[in-house]
């Protein structure tokens, strides 16, 4: 069956380390999703991509990074970690256009930040 | 801005309906979604509305007004397991998804 994972899905770490969450998609959607999850917040957009070699800034990117090198994974990237970015992470992917098509959810990752 | 508004949370008995109310103000929309989120757990879908009127789907049902900016969702039969939270997220003019804050559903037998 198709499938999205996420690794770790537990990781604590220092501030200023760099870290980076795995994602990785068996469905062959196009589109990609990273979201993170706080209280009273609901879901923030990170970053997406629509594709291969294809990335865009989300609704709070600042601290963050992607690459789409290939159909099935979207690694984000923190780059100095801050205790601000203490979160849940989730991955997302669909086919449609832009996020107009269902998204399905990778497990999530539980990052902390000291 | 963009905005979607729902209840931060909710109580209702076992075997009780119970309606969960969504309101938006977005640039534009092409869609809304109704996603149930149990604690620790990753988002899944329930329903997704593009026009006007009720879906149902088993004890779920969801409704859609696009000239008020409202969306509800219907749970019948409340049973224990639909303890979880419900997003609604709208889809705008530029096909993105702005998500709600959700709603924290507790039943009680």
């Amino acid at each position: 069956d198709a499938e999205i994972t996420q690794s770790p899905r537990h990781k604590i770490t220092e501030t200023g380390r760099q870290v980076t969450l795995a994602c990785h998609q068996t469905w062959n959607h196009n589109n990609m999703f990273w979201y993170r999850q706080d209280l009273g917040h609901g879901l923030r957009l990170i970053h997406y991509s629509y594709g291969v070699q294809d990335t865009n800034k989300g609704e709070v990117s600042d601290g963050y990074s992607v690459s789409r090198s290939n159909t099935e994974d979207l690694p984000l990237t923190l780059e100095s970690a801050a205790s601000s970015q203490t979160s849940v992470y989730f991955c997302a992917s669909n086919q449609g256009q832009g996020d107009s098509d269902t998204q399905y959810f990778g497990p999530g990752t539980r990052l902390t930040v000291l | 801005g963009q905005n979607i508004d729902q209840p931060t949370e909710m109580t209702a008995t076992e075997g009780a309906i119970v309606q969960i109310n969504c309101t938006y103000q977005t640039s534009g929309f092409n869609g809304l979604f109704w996603y149930q989120q149990h604690a620790g757990e990753a988002p899944t879908f329930l329903s997704y509305n593009v026009l006007d009127g009720l879906e149902e789907k088993g004890r779920f049902s969801s409704f859609l007004s696009r000239s008020k900016g409202y969306s509800y969702l219907l749970l019948k039969e409340l049973q224990m397991k639909d303890s979880a939270s419900y997003l609604c997220a709208v889809i705008d003019s530029n096909y993105q998804l702005i998500w709600g804050a959700g709603t924290k559903l507790i039943i009680k037998p």
